[in-house]
């Protein structure tokens, strides 16, 4: 099985700042990486898909990089709405998400 | 548009029956997977199976192989997801996915939480 480990597990940050998630593989996945935002009580959204490309509709300040197996998702200047949840999610063999992110107000 | 609605909450006892379920709208149901994912109370996601509408092919995580059925039913646009004996460790919220092309999942339902307890 791939695992995929997140870090940081919590991150506490501010309107404005600039952050960073990163998601490693066990194992080699290329680029076979997807980063979700979910809200409590919600279903996750798709953000950035084969590792860097941009969901139609997601805000251009969310951007993925990384192939192998390390990746990091960046939001360049948070937002309000962007205190949340995320995961990565692998989908090179079968399908495995990241234990999560929260990323919450300082 | 693309939906996925699923059905809504449910209370059961440990050892019933359980049948929830995902109706697809908007696209073509049968050209695209579908995919349910448990999460547990304040934990995070874990991929269950998926199922190909177009020929009813289904797939298992290995944790859950054996555990629940996954089905789809074509002339409804409807996708399952079947307990036959429920343990309170099944109480969790699940969603259902539809799988693009190589493995994201583009559009998801609100969810339907389950919840065991005697």
């Amino acid at each position: 099985d791939i695992q995929m480990t997140q870090s940081p597990s919590t991150l506490s940050a501010s309107i404005g700042d600039r952050v960073t998630i990163t998601c490693r593989a066990s194992q080699s996945i290329s680029s076979w990486l997807a980063w979700y935002q979910q809200k409590p009580g919600k279903a996750p959204n798709l953000l950035i898909y084969d590792a860097s490309y941009l969901e139609s509709g997601v805000p251009s300040r969310f951007s993925g990089s990384g192939s192998g197996t390390e990746f990091t998702l960046t939001i360049s200047s948070l937002q309000p709405d962007d205190f949340a949840t995320y995961y990565c999610q692998q989908y090179h063999t079968l399908y495995t998400f990241g234990q999560g992110t929260k990323l919450e107000i300082k | 548009e693309v939906q996925l609605v699923q059905s809504g909450a449910e209370v059961k006892k440990p050892g019933e029956s359980l049948k929830i379920s995902c109706k697809a709208s908007g696209y073509s149901f049968t050209s695209y997977w579908i995919y349910w994912v448990r999460q547990k109370p304040g934990k995070g996601l874990e991929w269950m199976g998926i199922v190909y509408p177009g020929d009813s092919d289904s797939r298992y995580s290995p944790s859950f192989q054996g555990q629940v059925t996954i089905s789809a039913d074509r002339s409804n646009s409807t996708a399952y997801l079947q307990w036959n004996n429920l343990k309170a460790s099944d109480t969790a919220m699940y969603f259902c996915a539809r799988q693009r092309t190589t493995g994201v999942f583009d559009y998801w339902g609100q969810g339907t939480l389950v919840s065991v307890s005697s």
